[in-house]
């Protein structure tokens, strides 16, 4: 049972335009949400969050929105650079004492350039 | 500052062998973690220690798996015997406390189970 989605394995995008990724959740308990980049041989490195309380959250050329009412929520990059070139994870937070995080099963973003 | 350190970042062994991972958090970070990610998915939580004593470890196969963090610092992930599915990347995190949305994460130990 993934409580979070995402549905695309993998994106590619020109250099200098949008790169827009998705995610899913299915639990209404989640109240925080976080975006975490991932380069080969490395651990996932923070990138971006947003609280339940916000529909957006921008930070340079990342922003995240956040849609409760369709459980979604979207990073977009703009403009994107080849080093963006990364897989993404969406992670989920809320319920418990503990604010574990549920990850999505990533997107691997290519900036081509 | 030092990231998190974790060895050895590959392992190659055989199912019903035993292996152990190692992991350093972060100078002053009271909560470690230790994620499971099998290829193509996401990090899965395996047991989350509060300094060091044990928050959860709901979703740690104890039959097989154990894991200890004396001192509250460094932690050891220990699988006996091991499984061809236990064939992973295992991350180890840590945060100040519980704050989720600054978990730092270390490189990650590659297991091959053959």
């Amino acid at each position: 049972d993934q409580q979070v989605k995402q549905n695309s394995p993998s994106l590619s995008v020109q250099e200098g335009r949008i790169s827009i990724l998705n995610c899913d959740y299915t639990n209404s308990m989640f109240d925080y949400f976080l975006w975490y980049k991932k380069y080969p041989a490395e651990g996932p490195t923070f990138l971006i969050s947003i609280s339940s309380i916000k529909d957006k959250n921008e930070d340079g050329r990342f922003t995240v929105f956040l849609n409760k009412s369709a459980k979604h929520l979207s990073l977009h990059i703009v403009p994107s650079q080849p080093g963006d070139s990364a897989v993404y994870f969406c992670a989920a937070s809320g319920g418990g004492s503990a604010r574990q995080l549920t990850f999505g099963s990533g997107t691997q973003l290519t900036v081509l350039p | 500052e030092a990231g998190v350190a974790q060895s050895p970042r590959y392992k190659i062994i055989e199912k019903r062998q035993s292996v152990a991972f190692w992991c350093n958090p972060i100078s002053g970070h009271a909560t470690l973690y230790w994620y499971q990610q099998i290829l193509g998915q996401g990090p899965k939580l395996l047991i989350q220690f509060q300094n060091n004593g044990v928050v959860d470890d709901s979703q740690l196969p104890k039959d097989r798996f154990s894991a200890e963090r004396l001192k509250g610092v460094d932690s050891t992930l220990k699988i006996q015997p091991a499984k061809l599915e236990d064939s992973a990347v295992y991350l180890c995190a840590s945060s100040l406390r519980d704050s989720y949305n600054e978990q730092f994460f270390g490189p990650g130990t590659r297991l091959t189970v053959l």
